[in-house]
């Protein structure tokens, strides 16, 4: 079956702008989870949302960055008024979230931002 | 909270030769383990995980073993092949509930030489 998919793979944008990143899961999943990896680095949280709600967003480094998820399915990150510090791969995973234990987590390929 | 540690941070070895890469982990409460791959340009890729219950899981060539007691487990790799080359992360999740956040290690960059 298809896997997490993110949009745009690339974006680049100027320091000031505003960008949308999206984030489909996989189908039947409940719990979403955007990570973003530096160069070099393992990923690391920012958000997640179990069902339509934002369960933990103790990783949003600040308040210029905002993710929602309406209908419980499809993910958008938003980031207002870029920084040159934000340019950073954004990656989303999924997971079915089943009672009982962790569940596995899906990455989608990551969205490249560079903030010029 | 959780605090992942991951060594060696590069690991160069000759194709058919073995790879371990280890981790360790800081809080006592995590119950799942899991080793992702990523290639250049891609998203991480699950290739094994291990829960708390068990201390060994095979699946082929890859291995991972679980020491709950000294908080640390290991990735083993054997006949390592060209297509291994990549950075393997460990992961442990903050927390126990199945939707806990993964706390990453630093990740571990394998090149297999033929």
């Amino acid at each position: 079956g298809a896997g997490v998919s993110q949009t745009p793979s690339n974006k680049v944008t100027e320091k000031g702008k505003y960008v949308e990143l999206r984030c489909d899961p996989i189908s039947g999943h409940t719990a979403l989870y955007w990570y973003r990896q530096s160069l070099g680095q393992g990923p690391e949280f920012l958000i997640y949302f179990q069902g339509t709600g934002a369960a933990d967003d103790s990783g949003l480094p600040n308040d210029r960055f905002f993710a929602v998820r309406p209908e419980g399915s499809v993910s958008t990150l938003k980031i207002q008024r870029t920084e040159r510090g934000d340019s950073a791969v954004y990656l989303c995973a999924s997971s079915p979230a089943r009672a009982g234990g962790t569940d596995t987590q899906y990455f989608g390929p990551g969205t490249r931002l560079t903030v010029l | 909270g959780e605090n992942v540690e991951q060594h060696p941070s590069t690991l160069s070895v000759q194709e058919g030769d073995s790879a371990v890469i280890k981790c360790t982990y800081s809080d006592s409460a995590s119950n799942y383990f899991p080793w992702y791959k990523q290639e250049l340009g891609k998203g991480p890729q699950l290739i094994i995980d291990i829960r708390s219950n068990v201390g060994e899981k095979k699946d082929q060539r890859i291995a991972v073993t679980l020491n709950k007691t000294a908080k640390h487990f290991s990735l083993h790799i054997t006949e390592t092949q060209p297509e291994d080359s990549a950075v393997y992360f460990c992961a442990a999740p903050l927390g126990f509930y199945n939707t806990d956040k993964l706390i990453f290690g630093t990740g571990t960059r394998l090149q297999v030489f033929p």
